[in-house]
């Protein structure tokens, strides 16, 4: 059974930019959150799709964004990049039952 | 607001020593309490979920308990193996969306 597939694995942009990331959930998985991992803040929710739905987001600028198509698969973006963006972008997948969220490896994006 | 504090930060065990990791929290109604193992550069891996104070649950080395306020990793006879970083998460939820609110980490090292 394929994992949560999420790509690129490893971003490098100039500050200004914007850049998308995209995840694919395991297949039946219809709820996908992201989140962003820094040395700093640790792990931090930025939101939840559910049936292309945005149903939760969390504590950050309108910068960051994010859609779920009909096939579950979502991409989150990152307007007029900033150096405090760099971090590990993390997708999980989960089905709705109690086993937790199933991580993909991440996006290590760095802003230059 | 959900809380969560991991102690300690970091812990170096000889092979085969036995010790804890602690979670503490503070919920307005727990909604699962998560534990995860991450390795250096990927995602999180899922390994428990605790719903209710007096709940346990193994796997291999490692037991997770649960109280109202905090729950314990405990790991036995550990091996150079285990060594990650062992990350502890309530679930927050609203309509149905559940966030995930991660502590901090306890980098956990076994010397051989």
């Amino acid at each position: 059974k394929a994992g949560v597939t999420q790509t690129p694995r490893y971003l490098i942009k100039t500050r200004g930019q914007q850049v998308t990331l995209s995840c694919s959930p395991i297949s039946g998985h219809r709820s996908v959150s992201w989140y962003q991992q820094t040395p700093g803040q640790g792990l931090q929710f930025l939101f939840e799709y559910f049936s292309e739905t945005q149903r939760n987001k969390g504590n950050f600028p309108g910068r960051f964004s994010g859609r779920q198509f009909s096939n579950s698969r979502s991409e989150m973006n990152v307007s007029t990049l900033e150096l405090g963006d760099s971090a590990l972008y993390l997708c999980a997948s989960n089905s709705g039952g109690p086993l937790g969220y199933t991580f993909g490896s991440g996006t290590r994006l760095t802003v230059v | 607001e959900d809380q969560v504090t991991q102690s300690p930060e970091a812990l170096r065990l000889q092979e085969g020593e036995s010790s804890s990791l602690n979670c503490s929290y503070t919920v307005s109604g727990l909604r699962g309490l998560f534990w995860y193992r991450q390795d250096p550069g990927k995602g999180p891996e899922f390994l428990f979920t605790l719903y209710s104070a007096g709940e346990e649950k193994e796997k291999e080395r490692l037991k997770a308990t649960l109280t109202k306020k905090e729950s314990f990793l405990h790991i036995t006879a550990p091996k150079p193996e285990d060594s990650a970083t062992y990350l502890c998460a309530v679930g927050d939820s609203i309509q149905g969306a559940q966030k995930l609110v991660f502590g901090q980490g306890t980098r956990l090292t076994i010397n051989p």
